[in-house]
């Protein structure tokens, strides 16, 4: 079947632009994370959503940054005003269970360059 | 401060032979582990994982170790082949913590045919 996609797989934005970057989860799946990867490291949380409701935003370096999954299926993680700090790898993660533990399966991410 | 840290940016080892990844983590919170591989441009693929109630797991030619007490796990790649070369995460996760997933900062692994 189908494994998580994103939206576009690279990204290139002036400072200063807003960018959005899409999620489709694995079908069904109830959970689904957002995390950043900068380079060299491993990647870092930025956001947790069971269903629609957002559960978990405590990993969002500041309030230019905003997610949300309207129906509980596709995601979308807006950065305003973009900086060049931003510039990172954004993947997306999909779990099945609803508050339970299992495997997240990750898409191919999305690279963002801000000049 | 690293919650999750992979002391060994980098590990070279002949093909055939075992490969050894280790990872130490300091939450005691801690109560479920991961191993992620990831190729350039590809998002992370899920290897193997580990509960703490656990202190191995194995699936084909992966093992993985998990020595609570030490607070430190490591994965086992017998016998190791040249598409085994990658990047390799390790990960943790609390109960209590939306699942949310802790990473190291990654070692790349080189497997010479």
């Amino acid at each position: 079947g189908a494994g998580v996609s994103q939206s576009p797989r690279y990204k290139v934005a002036k400072r200063g632009q807003d960018v959005a970057l899409r999620c489709d989860p694995i079908s069904g799946h109830v959970s689904l994370f957002w995390y950043q990867q900068a380079l060299g490291q491993g990647p870092e949380f930025l956001t947790y959503f069971q269903n629609e409701a957002q559960l978990d935003k405590s990993g969002l370096p500041s309030d230019r940054f905003f997610a949300e999954r309207p129906e509980g299926s596709v995601s979308t993680l807006k950065i305003q005003r973009t900086q060049q700090e931003d510039s990172a790898v954004y993947l997306c993660a999909s779990s099945a269970p609803a508050g339970g533990r299992d495997t997240q399966y990750f898409g191919p991410g999305t690279r963002l360059t801000v000049l | 401060d690293q919650q999750v840290k992979q002391n060994s940016p980098s590990l070279s080892v002949q093909e055939g032979r075992i490969s050894i990844l280790n990872c130490d983590y300091t939450n005691s919170m801690f109560d479920y582990f991961l191993w992620y591989k990831k190729y350039p441009a590809e998002g992370p693929t899920f290897l193997i994982s580990i509960s703490s109630i656990k202190d191995k797991n194995e699936d084909g030619r992966f093992t993985v170790f998990l020595n609570k007490s030490a607070k430190h796990l490591s994965l086992h790649i017998v016998p190791s082949q040249p598409g085994d070369s990658a990047v390799y995460f390790c990960a943790a996760s609390a109960m209590d913590s939306s699942y949310k997933l802790i990473f190291g900062s990654g070692t790349r692994l080189l497997v010479r045919p």
